[in-house]
C-alpha cells in the first residue's frame, strides 16, 4: 500500500506570496490532518479534516486554510506569507469508521516551505 | 490547556544502555497516547501507542511504554539501546475520538557505540 504522499516536497516563496500544499492520503483512509514543524515551536496542530469537513483546528492565523476533497486528497493554503511560515507542513492520514476514529495516523514526508 | 511535556530535551548514551524518556500531559478527559519516532532524513513513525486496556504498551524495536493514569504519564523504554535507535522522539496526545495529536517538544537521542 503506498503511503501518505505530499507534493510538492519543496517550495521557496517570497513575503506576500500565497502557497497551496497538496497531500494524499493512504488508500481508504478518509481522515487527513496537517501539521507545522519548526526548530522553535516543534509540532503544531493545524486543521483535521474528515468528510469533507474540518473537524477541528489550531491556533493559527486565518491566512491558514485547507480544505479536503470527496477522494479524501486534501490541500492547505497560506495566504500573505511571513517569513515565520518558514517550516515543514506534515500530512497525517488515518482510517476512520463513521464517526469513530482510530487515531493511528501515518505521516507523509512533509513540504519544506522556505519564505524570503 | 492541553499540553504535553518531555523533560528530556537531549540524551546522550552507549550502546547497550538503557533508555527512559520521560513524557507527562495535560488534559481533562480521556486521550489516546503515542510516541512516535523520526530518524534522520526520514518522515515521522508510529513506534507505540496506547488506546485502552493493558497500561503497559510494547511497540517496535523493543521499545515500550507505560501509561500511570494518576501520574498523567506516558514514558517510553528501551533496556538496551543501539546505534540505530539515534533519532528524535517525540510523545503525543490525541483527545478521544479525534485525530488532532498534541505534540511535546521532542527528544534528541544520540547513541554512540
Amino acid at each position: 500500500k503506498a503511503g501518505v504522499t505530499q507534493t510538492p516536497r519543496y517550495l521557496i516563496k517570497t513575503r506576500g506570496q500565497q502557497v497551496t500544499l497538496s497531500c494524499s492520503p493512504i488508500s481508504g483512509h478518509r481522515s487527513v490532518s496537517w501539521y507545522q514543524q519548526t526548530p522553535g515551536q516543534g509540532l503544531q496542530f493545524l486543521f483535521e479534516y474528515f468528510s469533507e469537513t474540518q473537524r477541528n483546528k489550531g491556533n493559527f492565523p486565518g491566512r491558514f486554510s485547507g480544505r479536503q476533497f470527496s477522494n479524501s486528497r486534501s490541500e492547505m493554503n497560506v495566504s500573505t506569507l511571513e517569513l515565520g511560515d518558514s517550516a515543514l507542513y506534515l500530512c497525517a492520514s488515518s482510517l476512520a469508521r463513521g464517526q469513530i476514529f482510530y487515531n493511528e495516523q501515518f505521516f507523509g514526508p512533509g513540504t519544506r516551505l522556505t519564505v524570503l | 490547556a492541553q499540553s504535553v511535556s518531555q523533560h528530556n530535551h537531549h540524551v546522550i548514551l552507549s550502546e547497550a544502555a538503557s533508555l527512559e524518556l520521560g513524557c507527562n500531559y495535560s488534559y481533562g478527559g480521556t486521550v489516546n497516547l503515542f510516541w512516535y519516532v523520526q530518524y534522520p532524513g526520514q518522515h515521522l513513525q508510529l513506534l507505540l501507542k496506547y488506546f485502552s486496556g493493558d497500561p503497559l504498551v510494547k511497540g517496535i524495536k523493543g521499545f515500550e511504554a507505560e501509561f500511570i493514569k494518576s501520574k498523567f504519564s506516558f514514558n517510553l523504554r528501551k533496556p538496551s539501546v543501539q546505534w540505530s535507535d539515534t533519532a528524535e522522539y517525540f510523545c503525543a496526545v490525541s483527545p478521544y475520538n479525534t485525530d488532532k495529536l498534541i505534540f511535546g517538544t521532542g527528544t534528541r537521542l544520540q547513541v554512540f557505540p
